[in-house]
């Protein structure tokens, strides 16, 4: 079975430019969840889908970022107008519905905003 | 606040000599503590999950301890071997529900084994 899988892997772009992160989830997992490692710090939590639906998105830093789900299937992530202080890695999650709700991560973009 | 602290930050040992990594948290209420292996470049993978009523739990090579009392977690690997080299994040779980169901993240240990 396929793991979560993120696209693109890396992404150099320059301030003020648009980026769009796309993740595709383990099949059948309901729960879709966006998180973002900046350099030094811990693993941040951005929003969860369940299904096609914002669950909370509570961890959006500001309305430069958009997150869709179209379908409840694949997700993307949008920053427009990028800053220089959106670098950093942005992990993909899913699960399924369980009293242990583990989440299974995918490999993560890595974004830099030169 | 809700805060997940692991120690120490980095870490360098021989292949085949054993290691034990800290984490202390103020996560409250309680719901479950996991510990994640991320290799460079892949997400974390999870190694296990303590529950409020376990005091250790074993997956191979690495032990892991709860002490919900103290709010303390470790993670003992044993007979370390080279593919052990990655960040070692604690992640807990808590009951009040929030972003990501609840979870606050370590900034993790990174372990470099050495030959």
């Amino acid at each position: 079975e396929a793991g979560v899988t993120q696209f693109p892997s890396h992404s150099v772009i320059e301030k003020g430019q648009t980026v769009t992160l796309r993740c595709d989830p383990i099949s059948g997992h309901d729960n879709l969840y966006w998180y973002r490692r900046v350099m030094g710090k811990e693993i941040k939590f951005l929003l969860h889908f369940v299904k096609e639906s914002k669950q909370d998105e509570s961890g959006m830093p500001n309305n430069r970022f958009l997150a869709e789900r179209t379908g409840g299937t694949y997700s993307t992530l949008k920053v427009q107008p990028a800053e220089l202080e959106d670098s950093g890695v942005y992990f993909c999650a899913s699960s399924q519905a369980s009293i242990y709700n583990e989440q299974f991560f995918g490999p993560g973009t890595r974004l830099t905003v030169l | 606040k809700n805060q997940v602290e692991q120690s120490p930050q980095s870490l360098i040992i021989l292949e085949g000599k054993n290691c034990t990594l800290q984490c202390n948290y103020t996560v409250s209420p309680f719901s479950n503590l996991r510990w994640y292996k991320q290799d460079t470049g892949r997400g974390p993978v999870s190694l296990t999950i303590m529950t409020f009523s376990e005091n250790t739990k074993s997956n191979g090579r690495y032990t892991a301890t709860l002490d919900a009392d103290t709010k303390q977690s470790s993670l003992h690997i044993t007979a370390s071997q080279l593919s052990d080299s990655a960040s070692y994040i604690c992640v807990v779980r808590g009951n009040s529900g929030g972003g990501a169901d609840g979870l606050t993240f370590g900034k993790g240990t990174h372990l470099i084994i050495q030959p």
